[in-house]
Parts: structure tokens; sequence; C-alpha cells
């Protein structure tokens, strides 16, 4: 079975623009999670998608934002980009949404210049 | 919410060494984890360990969720053991998500 995969890996962006990351899923899984991982604050929880739907959403600015599609892929935007938000971000995908059966993707890694 | 400090945050070995990683959390928990990432950024999930011993290898975890610490052994390390050392807990139920520690940053030289 395949792992989970993100696109892009790397991704170079400018202060003020949007950025889109993509996360597919084991196949089966239904949910996808988001994390955030920067050096300062290390790895933090952005949210939860399940059956499209969002189910839980960490402390993060309402610029941080996802979704899911009937395939269970998932897509998180962020827009109005700041120096801050370079980090690796990771997403995991679950059978059945428990936190503990995640598997993580590889990350996309996102530099804000 | 809950907190989760693992120690040491860094630790050099030489290859061949064993070491001990500590992870405190300051509630109960319904279950924990410990994970590997490695230099690429890749989390590996080494153990799900809520209470007890398991051992994987070289690798052993035990938790004493009566005292609220896990801890992780590294035997005989290899090169390949380095990366970094997160533990993550999950306190709720239903769709609460992983917490997890700062890591310990482990760098084993040959």
């Amino acid at each position: 079975k395949a792992g989970v995969t993100q696109t892009p890996r790397y991704l170079i962006k400018t202060r003020g623009q949007q950025v889109t990351l993509s996360c597919s899923p084991i196949s089966g899984h239904r949910s996808v999670s988001w994390y955030q991982q920067t050096p300062g604050q290390g790895l933090q929880f952005l949210f939860e998608y399940f059956s499209e739907t969002q189910r839980n959403k960490g402390n993060f600015p309402g610029r941080f934002s996802g979704r899911q599609f009937s395939n269970s892929r998932s897509e998180m935007n962020v827009s109005t980009l700041e120096l801050g938000d370079s980090a690796l971000y990771l997403c995991a995908s679950s059978l059945t949404g428990q936190a503990y059966e995640q598997y993580f993707g590889p990350g996309t890694r996102l530099t804000v210049t | 919410g809950i907190q989760v400090e693992q120690s040491p945050p860094d630790l050099i070995l030489q290859e061949g060494a064993n070491s001990t990683l500590r992870c405190n959390f300051s509630d109960s928990v319904n279950n924990l984890q410990w994970f590997h990432q490695n230099p690429w950024g890749q989390l590996i999930n080494l153990f799900y360990i809520p209470s007890g011993t398991k051992q994987n290898g070289r690798l052993s975890a035990t938790t004493v969720a009566t005292e609220r610490y896990s801890l992780l052994y590294i035997s005989s390390s290899q090169t390949t053991d380095s990366g970094v050392y997160f533990c993550a807990v999950w306190a709720g139920s239903g769709n609460t998500p992983l917490v997890f520690g700062k890591g310990t940053r482990l760098s084993v030289i040959a």
C-alpha cells in the first residue's frame, strides 16, 4: 500500500502571497490531519478533516484553512504569507480518525522570503 | 492543555553506545507514542505505548502512566539512529489531536 504523499515537497514563496499544499492519504483512510513544524514552536496541530468535514482545529489564525475532497485527498491553504509561516508542514492520515493511528507523510517545506 | 517535556534536548553518542530518552507529561493520557524523525523530515511511528513496556529490536520503551513519564531506550546505537525523537500524547477521546514534545535531537557518530 502506498504511503501518505504530499506535494510539493519544497516551496519558496514571497511574503503576502498565498500557497496551497496537497496531501493524499493512504488508500482507505478517511481522516487527514495537518501539523506545522517550526524550530521555535515545534510540532503543532493545525486541523483535522474526516469525510470532508473539519472536525477539529488548532490555535492558528484564519489565514490557515483547509478542505477535504470526496476521495479523502486534502489541501491546506495559507493566505497572506508571513515570514513566520516558514515551516515544515506535515500531514497524517488515519483509518478511523484516532490520533494514535496516524501515518505521516514526508512533509512540504515552505520558505517565505 | 497538557504539557509534554522531553529530555535531554540534544544528545551526541559514539556508535555502539546506549541511551535513554525521557518524556514527562502533565496530565493523564490515553495514549503515548514515540516517533523518529529522520534528517529528511519523515516521522516514523516507533511505539504506541500508553502503559507498560515494549521492545522492537534495539529499541524499547516503557511508560509509567501513574507517574506520568515514558522512557525510550536505544541500545548499541548506529549512525542511522540519528535524527529527532518525539514523544506525543493523546489525552482525550474521539478526534482530539496529538500533542508533541519538543523532541530530543540525537547524533550518533562513527
